[in-house]
């Protein structure tokens, strides 16, 4: 079926180091990745999103890549800091566009 | 604005019981969805509302769970009767235009049935 699948569910970095999230989809028509960050008891919030006409996007320490022919996108966060610590999802549109599938989740902690 | 708004923002109840869950979204969205959130099953849709009217409910567990959206202002999601499995914490996001544009949620309501 069409899903969005998530990996990895937990990744620990020191501050300073890159984060990798990467995200695969099986739905060939989907045109729309976002990203969203939720931080412990509050609610999920777009960080960065990409369309199809585009393979980066990138907004200060935050960047996200596309590769179509691959269907996997994925989000990089360079230079990290404590606030980052989050569990971050990455979506995509799934059924015709008839609903946003999320994928599973991961959770980042930013150690000193 | 003040973003979307639900309520309430917890909710305890006895098994059996009616639950009705609110929301609000933002002035000007045309998409409104529900969610629901748990550790073993993630973010799940429930039901996704374009113009007030539902354009997807494959998601609704089953007929103990019910979606109204009256107009563009008001949601509800009813579970009648509520069980313990049903625990999770809901949240309702509207968009200004379907799935393709940034979907903004609210604080959520942690519901927990006992």
């Amino acid at each position: 079926g069409e899903n969005v699948e998530q990996h990895p569910s937990t990744l620990s970095v020191q501050e300073g180091d890159s984060a990798v999230i990467k995200c695969t989809y099986s739905d060939s028509a989907s045109n729309y990745f976002p990203w969203y960050k939720q931080e412990l008891g509050k609610r999920p919030q777009l960080i960065i999103d990409i369309r199809s006409n585009v393979g980066e996007k990138k907004d200060q320490r935050i960047a996200v890549t596309l590769n179509k022919t691959a269907k996997h996108f994925s989000l990089h966060i360079t230079e990290t800091q404590p606030e980052d610590s989050a569990v971050y999802f990455c979506a995509s549109p799934t059924g015709t566009a008839s609903k946003l599938t999320f994928g599973t989740g991961t959770r980042l902690q930013v150690t000193l | 604005d003040a973003g979307v708004i639900q309520s309430p923002r917890h909710e305890v109840t006895e098994m059996g019981q009616e639950v009705t869950l609110r929301c609000k979204p933002i002035s000007g969205h045309n998409s409104l969805f529900w969610y629901r959130q748990t550790m073993m099953r993630g973010l799940e849709l429930l039901i996704y509302f374009n113009n007030n009217v539902p354009i997807d409910d494959s998601g609704m567990p089953e007929d103990r769970f019910s979606a109204k959206m009256p107009n563009a202002s008001f949601s509800t999601l009813k579970i009648q009767p509520s069980e313990p499995r049903d625990s999770a914490v809901y949240f309702c996001a509207s968009s200004i235009n379907g799935v393709r544009t940034e979907a903004f949620f609210g604080q959520g309501t942690r519901l927990t049935v006992v």
